[in-house]
């Protein structure tokens, strides 16, 4: 069966460095890869969307790349802000179908 | 802007009781989706729509079952809580064909003592 793996459960990392974060999955051909914030309490918010034919994608400070042959995403938060504190998901996708990583929570220190 | 409004937002309910959780969007999204999501788990996807009396199964849809009558609404119902079904429910619209974005709503909180 498909598995999704986000690369650890948290992570935290001081005020203006990059956050990286792993997605990993296997048993899966998908068309797109997605990004999501989730605050506590809330639903998920979209970020980004990349496609499988795309290398990278780039949105403010936000950066996600999507290799198909290592199964692999890695997205990176840029100048980190204490607001980026939150949990980010990955979701894969084919169709009208996503499924989701289990997430990974980011702490930003001042 | 998409909206959706889910109730109840919090509920406390015994084993072997019906629960039904409403999911309400205020456009014509096609798609719509029930999550749930536990620690450890991330989001699972239940069961989907894709259209009026159109439904289908997710990966775990065991113990629950779905209605849609109207585009607008999106019934999740468990016909006999269990213990293993206390989790947080979302609900969700495709808001973009292209990028098959989903829009969530905030959550209803299901605890099954």
């Amino acid at each position: 069966s498909q598995k999704i793996e986000q690369n650890s459960e948290a992570l935290n990392i001081q005020e203006g460095k990059t956050a990286t974060l792993t997605c990993n999955y296997t048993n899966y051909s998908p068309a797109y890869l997605q990004w999501y914030r989730q605050d506590p309490g809330r639903g998920p918010v979209f970020l980004l969307l990349i496609r499988e034919n795309e290398k990278e994608k780039r949105k403010e400070r936000l950066k996600v790349t999507f290799d198909t042959t290592l199964k692999q995403s890695l997205f990176h938060i840029t100048a980190s802000q204490p607001a980026d504190s939150a949990t980010y998901l990955c979701a894969l996708g084919n169709d009208y179908k996503l499924s989701f990583g289990a997430g990974t929570t980011v702490t930003v220190r001042a | 802007d998409a909206g959706i409004t889910q109730s109840p937002r919090h509920k406390v309910t015994e084993t072997g009781t019906p629960v039904t959780l409403r999911c309400h969007q205020t456009e014509n999204h096609r798609y719509m989706y029930w999550y749930r999501q536990d620690p450890g788990h991330g989001l699972r996807l239940i069961h989907y729509s894709y259209g009026v009396k159109d439904t289908d199964k997710g990966e775990v849809s065991d113990g629950y079952s779905v209605s849609r009558s109207k585009t607008e609404d999106f019934l999740l119902t468990l016909e006999s809580a269990t213990s293993s079904q206390t989790s947080v429910y979302f609900c969700a619209i495709r808001v973009s064909v292209d990028t098959g974005e989903l829009f969530f709503g905030e959550g209803s909180r299901l605890t099954v003592l």
